[in-house]
C-alpha cells in the first residue's frame, strides 16, 4: 500500500518561493506520475500539475507560469516550487498518485496534505 | 467558479438515497471520464469512482456512477450518518488541458 507524506514551511510571507516535498514509500515512484493538488479553507480542489517518475511534468495553465515540479528518485521524493506566493496561495497542499492518463483522469491514493498560510 | 457543475447540498434521511449530478462540457465530461472523491471532514480526498462508474477495492457498493453526454452522477444508496461529506467530481478537460474538478457538494443526513 502506497503512502505519501508532504511536508513544506507552514507560514510564508508574500512574494516568497513556496517548497514543499512529497514523500512517497510503499513503491517506487519512478514508473508512476504524481500529482500536486490544493484546496483553499472552506474551497474546492484545485489541480496545480502532475509529474513523471522520469521527471517530464505538465502543470495547470492557471499557474504554469509560477510552479515547477521535480523527482528526487534516490529519496522516492517529488517536489513542488511555487514562486510569488501571495494570500491566494493560502490552502492545503495534497500530493497524490495520478493514474498517469488524461482521458481516465484520477487519483487513487492521497497524502494528508500540509496546510500553507501566506500572510505578512 | 468552477468549470464542472455540482449542487452545493444535498440531504436525506438515513436509508434513502440521494444523487449528486456533476455538469460538463464536451471537452471535460462529453470527452473524457469522469471519477468522484469522499472527503470527510478533515481528511483528505478519498477515490469512490474512476472511469464513470468503476469502483476501487475497498469502496462500498453502496456509492455507484454514471455519465451521458456531458453529465455525470454520484449515487449513494442506503445512506449512513458516515456517509456526511463534501463529494467531488473531477475530469480532464481537453480544451484546457487541464484536470477541472467540481465545486463540491455537501450529503447532509437528516
Amino acid at each position: 500500500q502506497v503512502q505519501l507524506q508532504e511536508s513544506g514551511p507552514g507560514l510564508m510571507k508574500p512574494s516568497e518561493t513556496l517548497s514543499l516535498t512529497c514523500s512517497v514509500s510503499g513503491e517506487s515512484l519512478s514508473g508512476d506520475y504524481w500529482s500536486w493538488i490544493r484546496q483553499p479553507a472552506g474551497k474546492g480542489l484545485e489541480w496545480i500539475g502532475r509529474i513523471y517518475g522520469s521527471g517530464s511534468t505538465k502543470y495547470n495553465p492557471s499557474i504554469k507560469s509560477r510552479v515547477t515540479m521535480s523527482v528526487d528518485t534516490s529519496k522516492n521524493q517529488f517536489s513542488l516550487r511555487l514562486t510569488s506566493v501571495t494570500a491566494a496561495d493560502t490552502a492545503v497542499y495534497y500530493c497524490a498518485k495520478d493514474s498517469g492518463s488524461y482521458v481516465n483522469w484520477y487519483f487513487d491514493e492521497w497524502g494528508r496534505g500540509t496546510l500553507v498560510t501566506v500572510s505578512s | 467558479q468552477s468549470v464542472l457543475t455540482q449542487p452545493p447540498s444535498v440531504s436525506a434521511a438515513p436509508g434513502q438515497r440521494v444523487t449528486i449530478s456533476c455538469s460538463g462540457g464536451r471537452s471535460n465530461i462529453g470527452d473524457n471520464y469522469v471519477s468522484w472523491y469522499q472527503q470527510l471532514p478533515g481528511t483528505a480526498p478519498k477515490l469512490l469512482i474512476y472511469e464513470n462508474y468503476r469502483r476501487p477495492s475497498g469502496v462500498s457498493d453502496r456509492f455507484s456512477g454514471s455519465k451521458s453526454g456531458t453529465s455525470a452522477t454520484l449515487t449513494v444508496t442506503g445512506l449512513r450518518t458516515g456517509d456526511e461529506a463534501l463529494y467531488y467530481c473531477g475530469s480532464w478537460d481537453s480544451r484546457l488541458t487541464s484536470g477541472v474538478f467540481g465545486g463540491g457538494t455537501k450529503v447532509t443526513v437528516l
